[in-house]
């Protein structure tokens, strides 16, 4: 099975802008998480995803936003970009169960100038 | 009470020996409680990991030793090879929502031949 697709993999923005990453999970897995990864604060819980609805959200402001749809394929968005947001975004997916496995992607390397 | 500490902040072991990561958890909730490893470059994958059922659980050269009273659980790697050396997290979760991963800070092993 292919493993967790993230796009893109590389991205730079400005301040202020938006911006949406994507995430194709493994084929079969109906839940798809995002974390935030960065020197300071290390791996954070961003939200989750399960059949296209939220079931569950970390402590980050409303300007991160996240979707499913029906094919599992999730992507997130951060408006109005700020310095802070520079970062590694990761995807995680999982079949669903409990406990899951989460399989993480290689991330998308988030760049705000 | 959603931390989980995790020591040493880095770590250098000459091939053949034992590498030791500790971690502490607070929330007693907690009863997941997964290993990653994470290489330059690549998302986080899983290692091993161990549910407060079982004291000590093996996989291979790795092993999680894991102490419910102390709240505590440890990573040892078994004659430490040079293609061991990554960052490595422990995580703590809640079994029924196993996708919403608490992270260490993470340990940078280097194994040196």
């Amino acid at each position: 099975k292919a493993g967790v697709t993230q796009t893109p993999r590389y991205l730079i923005k400005t301040r202020g802008q938006q911006v949406t990453l994507s995430c194709s999970p493994i084929s079969g897995h109906r839940s798809v998480s995002w974390y935030q990864q960065t020197p300071g604060q290390g791996l954070q819980f961003l939200f989750e995803y399960f059949s296209e609805t939220q079931r569950n959200k970390g402590n980050f402001p409303g300007r991160f936003s996240g979707r499913q749809f029906s094919n599992s394929r999730s992507e997130m968005n951060v408006s109005t970009l700020e310095l802070g947001d520079s970062a590694l975004y990761l995807c995680a997916s999982s079949p669903g169960q409990s406990p899951d496995t989460q399989y993480f992607g290689p991330g998308t390397r988030l760049t705000v100038l | 009470q959603q931390q989980v500490k995790q020591s040493p902040q880095s770590l250098i072991v000459q091939k053949g020996g034992i590498s030791i990561i500790n971690c502490a958890y607070e929330n007693t909730a907690f009863d997941y409680f997964p290993w990653y490893q994470q290489f330059p470059g690549k998302g986080p994958a899983l290692l091993i990991a161990i549910r407060p059922d079982v004291s000590e659980k093996k996989e291979g050269r790795f092993t999680i030793s894991f102490n419910k009273s102390a709240k505590q659980f440890s990573l040892h790697i078994m004659d430490s090879q040079p293609g061991d050396s990554a960052t490595y997290f422990c995580a703590a979760a809640r079994m029924d929502s196993s996708y919403k991963l608490i992270f260490g800070s993470g340990t940078r092993l280097l194994v040196r031949p």
